[in-house]
């Protein structure tokens, strides 16, 4: 099946610095999920995005359902260490209520 | 505490066996979901569950089979067909599947990593 593109694959950044990471997709979707997972743990939601253009937060985490439906975003601002891992999107296919997960973002916070 | 588990968090089997990893949910959902997870790739969908008694291949079925006997439980057996089994397991529930975009939301577990010896 088809998954996301999903990008940068990792990043490095400083204590503090923002963050902000995107999946794109040529398919068309009707739900954009953001997760982060910690090593050896399943995945924990973050942010839910249920609407063409929708803009949600969520304390520090900042996500956007694209309004072409094909891509969302994923800001975290003000990065702290405990925001180390990889955080990766899901779409639910419009045509078929398949979900379609990107490969994740690998994050790491320098102190 | 409402919440979806899985047993055991480590596996290792011999070649040639068939393992069964358990997943439970006690959160009320119709729809449970197995994924494979590898590094490096997004998850891959092996069998989901919209209801009781009845379960769907998903994108990588061929090696697994499993069971929906309760609502509470949908059990995956790793079959000794299947050629690459060492991975990381993800169950997952919503509270629907192909219902509203919020009740098809999906939930995961803790993850089982079964390695193959």
């Amino acid at each position: 099946g088809q998954q996301l593109n999903q990008s940068p694959q990792s990043m490095f950044i400083q204590e503090g610095e923002d963050v902000s990471m995107n999946c794109t997709s040529s398919s068309i979707f009707n739900t954009w999920l953001w997760y982060k997972q910690d090593p050896g743990e399943g995945p924990v939601l973050l942010i839910a995005l249920y609407k063409a253009g929708e803009l949600t937060s969520n304390g520090r985490l900042t996500a956007q359902f694209g309004i072409t439906r094909k891509d969302s975003f994923l800001n975290i601002s003000a990065s702290i260490p405990s925001d180390v891992g990889i955080y990766f999107c899901a779409g639910q296919l419009t045509n078929n209520n398949d979900m379609r997960f990107g490969a994740g973002t690998r994050l790491t916070v320098k102190p | 505490d409402g919440g979806i588990t899985q047993s055991p968090k480590y596996l290792f089997r011999k070649e040639g066996q068939n393992v069964t990893l358990s997943c439970e949910q006690n959160l009320n959902h119709d729809a449970m979901y197995w994924y494979r997870q590898d590094p490096g790739q997004g998850l891959r969908l092996i069998y989901y569950s919209q209801i009781v008694n009845d379960f769907q291949k998903g994108d990588i079925a061929e090696g697994y089979s499993v069971s929906r006997e309760k609502k509470e439980s949908f059990p995956l057996t790793v079959t000794s067909a299947q050629k690459n089994p060492t991975a990381f397991y993800l169950c997952a529930s919503s509270i629907s599947r192909g219902g509203s975009s919020r009740a098809d939301t999906q939930y995961f577990g803790p993850g089982t990593r079964l390695t193959v010896l």
